[in-house]
C-alpha cells in the first residue's frame, strides 16, 4: 500500500531533550516536506527536500534540522525542544509530475514539550 | 507570503453550493487545494498551474486567475462528506520563484448539515 509513515504518532517530552521524528514513504517520491499545524494558523512549512541531499528552509525552520540521505526517509530533528514547538507535525511527499506537487500526507505526530 | 482565505467558516445544508477564495499578494506559479477532516491528515483535492486553468473533480471544481493572484474552490450540491477544513497552498512564481516552497492559508471550515 502506497503510504507515508511517521513515528512516533504521539510524543511527550521535556525541554531540551533531543528527539527525532521519522518519516518514510514507499512511493519513490522525490519531494518531501515537513509541516507544523497549530490552531488557527493553518499549515506552515518547516523544511522541504526536492531530492536526495537537497534540503531547503520553509517558513518556520528555526529550532529544527532535517537530512535527506536516501530518497525514502526524511527525519525531523529537534536538537533542543522548547514548549513553543508543541504542535501537530505532518510529513508529506510528492513525485512531482511536471511541477505538480500532489502531496501525500503522513498521519501526523502530536508533540508536546513540557 | 501566506495566502488569505475567505470565508473563515461556512455552514451549509446538503445540496447547497459554496465558494472558498484564496488570495495572494505574490505572483503565483501554482495553487493547491486540500481538505482535512477532524483528526486526520490533509488530503489532496486538486492543483492548478498558472495559465488560468479550471479543474474539476466530481462536484468540486476550482479556478485560478493568474493576473489577480487568486483561486476559488467551488463546491456544488454539497454532500455531508464535504465537511472539513479546506486549505489552499501556493507556490510563488515569477522573480524570486521558489518551487517546492509552499505557503498555506489558515483554512476555511465547512460544515454541511442534513
Amino acid at each position: 500500500e502506497a503510504q507515508v509513515t511517521q513515528n512516533p504518532r504521539y510524543l511527550i517530552t521535556v525541554t531540551g531533550k533531543k528527539l527525532t521524528v521519522t518519516c518514510s514513504q514507499n512511493m519513490n517520491h522525490e519531494y518531501m516536506s515537513w509541516y507544523r499545524q497549530d490552531p488557527g494558523l493553518g499549515l506552515r512549512q518547516i523544511y522541504y527536500s526536492m531530492n536526495v541531499e537537497v534540503t531547503d528552509k520553509g517558513d518556520v525552520p528555526e529550532g529544527y534540522k532535517v537530512s535527506r540521505k536516501e530518497k525514502r526517509n526524511f527525519p525531523l530533528i529537534l536538537e533542543s525542544p522548547s514548549p513553543n514547538q508543541t504542535s501537530l507535525y505532518f510529513c508529506a511527499s510528492s513525485l512531482p509530475d511536471r511541477g505538480r506537487h500532489e502531496q501525500y500526507f503522513g498521519p501526523g505526530t502530536r508533540l508536546t514539550v513540557t | 507570503q501566506q495566502p488569505v482565505q475567505s470565508p473563515q467558516a461556512v455552514i451549509l445544508r446538503e445540496g447547497e453550493d459554496a465558494v472558498i477564495n484564496c488570495s495572494s499578494s505574490k505572483a503565483l506559479y501554482s495553487v493547491h487545494w486540500y481538505r482535512q477532516k477532524h483528526g486526520e491528515a490533509p488530503v489532496f483535492l486538486m492543483i492548478l498551474l498558472k495559465g488560468g486553468e479550471q479543474k474539476g473533480h466530481d462536484k468540486i471544481s476550482a479556478s485560478f486567475n493568474e493576473k489577480k493572484q487568486q483561486s476559488s474552490l467551488y463546491l456544488t450540491a454539497s454532500q455531508l462528506s464535504y465537511s472539513g477544513t479546506y486549505f489552499c497552498g501556493t507556490e510563488i512564481g515569477g522573480r524570486g520563484s521558489t518551487l517546492g516552497r509552499l505557503y498555506f492559508g489558515r483554512g476555511t471550515q465547512l460544515t454541511v448539515w442534513p
